[in-house]
């Protein structure tokens, strides 16, 4: 089974960065995700880490640790817009042939205050 | 391009009846997944079809639940004797299939929010 955690909230100030960070338990594991879900919208795709390390895309980073079950999201240059709800999810190694079935944290909603 | 659609956005039904959601995938996307978000939850993964595979149903909770998909177009979750616990917003998303460079990257529908009173 999966168990992945992530803070409920936090707020940071506009211009500024902030770190969501995301831990994992799993009985297998083959690739985390980030996702952006604004209020009543779809989730939309963020990143994808499969290996160590940090990738970079933009003002959006994502960092992944697999000895250590964590990664994290860094946004720079935070901006009004970025608020909203941010997945983390995690690919069993046991999903099926193909699939990417994930398997979700709850979110942490991020507000962007001016 | 168009993105994926779901139908209906709302649905409202009393307990016992049948419902059934829609999901038409992006074209090209032979990947489809159905996700359930719960109030406060993170979403849980119901089904994945692929091609003409058969499909992964091992995250269906009971069997008042089953998903049907014709050839790699249009999905329907139908969800028979509905409870109050069935009430949730209910995602799809598709993806291209395996093999594809970028077939990790999953394109979610804006969902159907079903109340069962």
């Amino acid at each position: 089974g999966q168990n992945i955690d992530q803070p409920t909230e936090m707020t940071a100030t506009e211009g500024a960065i902030v770190q969501i960070n995301c831990t994992y338990q799993t009985s297998g594991f083959n690739g985390l995700f980030w996702y952006q879900q604004h209020a009543g919208e779809a989730p939309t795709f963020l990143s994808y880490n499969v290996l160590d390390g940090l990738e970079e895309k933009g003002r959006f980073s994502s960092f992944l640790s697999r000895s250590k079950g964590y990664s994290y999201l860094l946004l720079k240059e935070l901006q009004m817009k970025d608020s909203a709800s941010y997945l983390c999810a995690v690919r069993d190694a046991y999903s099926g042939a193909g699939s990417y079935q994930l398997t979700f944290g709850k979110g942490t909603k991020l507000s962007v205050i001016p | 391009g168009a993105g994926v659609s779901q139908s209906p956005s709302n649905k409202v039904t009393e307990k016992g009846k049948d419902v059934e959601l829609r999901c038409d995938p992006i074209s090209g996307h032979t990947a489809l997944y159905w996700y359930r978000q719960r109030l406060g939850q993170g979403l849980e993964f119901l089904i994945y079809f692929q091609g003409n595979s058969a499909p992964d149903k091992s995250g269906l909770p009971s069997d008042r639940f089953s998903a049907e998909r014709t050839g790699e177009s249009v999905s329907t979750l139908t969800i028979q004797r509905t409870q109050q616990e069935d009430s949730a917003v209910y995602l799809c998303a598709s993806s291209l299939g395996p093999g594809q460079v970028t077939s990790y990257e999953q394109y979610f529908g804006p969902g159907t929010r079903l109340t069962v009173t």
